[in-house]
């Protein structure tokens, strides 16, 4: 079971809409990270959100985190087809000298022109 | 860009071979990590590192081992493989910053026949 629920899955928009991206959990998390990942790359840190109810805006992105720090969403607006990608959040679940994340499974965005 | 190679890039292997895949850093982060990444799955996290010598079991470890004799390489190895392990299997670093920030390398896209 995955710990972290992202949705949708798969998503795919007209360049120029605006969308929302959801990552759900039971658990609390210390802070909680957005990550996007390019075909054949990596994925690369977007944002880390901290305080519960937390706003962070990275240009046309926007990233909150929820007041209970289990959820948090993105939300793209006017999306354009450079914003394509694999969307993958993840939580801060370290204790002691283990420093980990847990991912979610991700959400495959295509924005078409 | 955290200097993170990964090698090889791609491989090919049969089932039952043993497989070594490297990970190579240049900025002295203490964390290290390997991932794989299979669809609807995330990143599932296999073994992690938080010094030289010493790492510890992650979410699917069943099958891998990993070694850590310089702080810069972190080995991920199959004794013998099977079709199951075939995947991306990604490298992670981090350098023990409050905010728990990884950084990936590129990945090994395994295939075992």
């Amino acid at each position: 079971t995955q710990l972290l629920e992202q949705s949708p899955q798969f998503l795919s928009i007209q360049e120029g809409e605006n969308l929302t991206v959801y990552c759900n959990s039971s658990s609390v998390f210390s802070s909680l990270q957005w990550y996007r990942q390019e075909p054949g790359e990596g994925p690369v840190l977007l944002v880390t959100v901290v305080t519960g109810g937390e706003v962070k805006k990275l240009k046309r992105l926007t990233f909150q985190f929820g007041d209970a720090r289990k959820d948090s969403s993105l939300h793209i607006t006017a999306a354009q087809p450079g914003d394509t990608g694999l969307y993958l959040c993840a939580g801060d679940i370290s204790s002691g000298s283990a420093r980990q994340l847990t991912f979610g499974s991700g959400t495959q965005l295509t924005v078409l022109p | 860009d955290a200097g993170i190679t990964q090698s090889p890039r791609h491989k090919v292997t049969e089932t039952g071979t043993p497989v070594t895949l490297r990970c190579h850093q240049t900025e002295n982060h203490r964390y290290m990590y390997w991932y794989r990444q299979d669809p609807g799955h995330g990143l599932r996290l296999i073994h992690y590192s938080y010094g030289v010598k010493d790492t510890d079991k992650g979410e699917v470890s069943d099958g891998y081992s990993v070694s850590r004799s310089k702080t810069e390489d972190f080995l991920l190895t199959l004794e013998s493989a099977t079709s199951s392990q075939t995947s991306v299997y990604f490298c992670a670093t981090q350098g023990g910053g409050a905010r728990n920030e990884q950084f990936f390398g590129p990945g090994t896209r395994l295939t075992v026949l």
